[in-house]
């Protein structure tokens, strides 16, 4: 089947703390996106990458980081620098910049 | 103010109900129009995809687009209790957004029995 994998479904980080979020695709899309939604605001765009080993930031890249040395693979990194990283983390793929966007199941992280 | 505006909610209507969702936005270069529907704890996961101004059918569902008003709407007809989620309309095109999409903030609808 095709689709979007992201991996774990919920993470619990400490103070102090980097956790990676795994999120991988086998539907062979160029672009690969990561978002954050938090209660009543939507989905705001953290980093996108439209090719490989290229990605660009969007409104939000501060306190983390990307990756992008495979096609199919587009880790995210929230660093201890992100002072408020609860939320749910969406990972999306489209075929190209200019396609529809496919998203992942999510993956919801918490501060201990 | 944000490029993209959606009606607030919630919004709660008996079964068989027709539901009207609505976006306005500010961009005049979007010209891709999508709805997105989200159960929660859950991807949102693409409903509707709109080319450009007019209407898209299908099945339950009608998507609307009036680029010239800004506007763009999703009906759904005889709503279902398993309607009940939020629905996010999302925009791209245009140089400046190139690669991106614009998301609203979402309107939660529940469809009751």
């Amino acid at each position: 089947d095709g689709g979007i994998t992201q991996s774990p479904k919920y993470l619990f980080r400490k103070e102090g703390q980097n956790v990676t979020l795994s999120c991988e695709q086998n539907l062979n899309h160029d672009a690969m996106y990561w978002y954050r939604q938090d209660p009543g605001q939507g989905l705001r765009l953290i980093y996108y990458s439209q090719i490989v080993n290229d990605f660009q930031k969007g409104d939000i890249a501060e306190g983390y980081s990307v990756s992008r040395e495979k096609k199919e693979s587009f880790p995210l990194t929230v660093t201890s620098a992100q002072k408020n990283p609860t939320a749910f983390y969406l990972c999306a793929s489209s075929r190209d910049r200019a396609s529809t966007q496919y998203f992942g199941p999510g993956t919801r992280l918490l501060v201990l | 103010q944000k490029e993209v505006e959606q009606d607030p909610g919630p919004l709660s209507v008996p079964e068989g109900a027709i539901v009207s969702l609505n976006c306005t936005y500010s961009n005049s270069a979007f010209q891709y129009f999508m709805w997105y529907r989200q159960y929660s704890r859950k991807g949102p996961e693409l409903l509707m995809y709109t080319y450009s101004s007019g209407n898209k059918e299908d099945g339950r569902f009608t998507a609307q687009v009036d680029k010239s008003s800004k506007y763009i709407s999703l009906f759904i007809r005889d709503s279902q209790p398993s309607d009940s989620a939020t629905y996010l309309c999302a925009m791209s095109g245009g140089d400046t957004n190139a690669g991106k999409s614009t998301f609203g903030d979402g309107t939660t609808l529940t469809v009751k029995p």
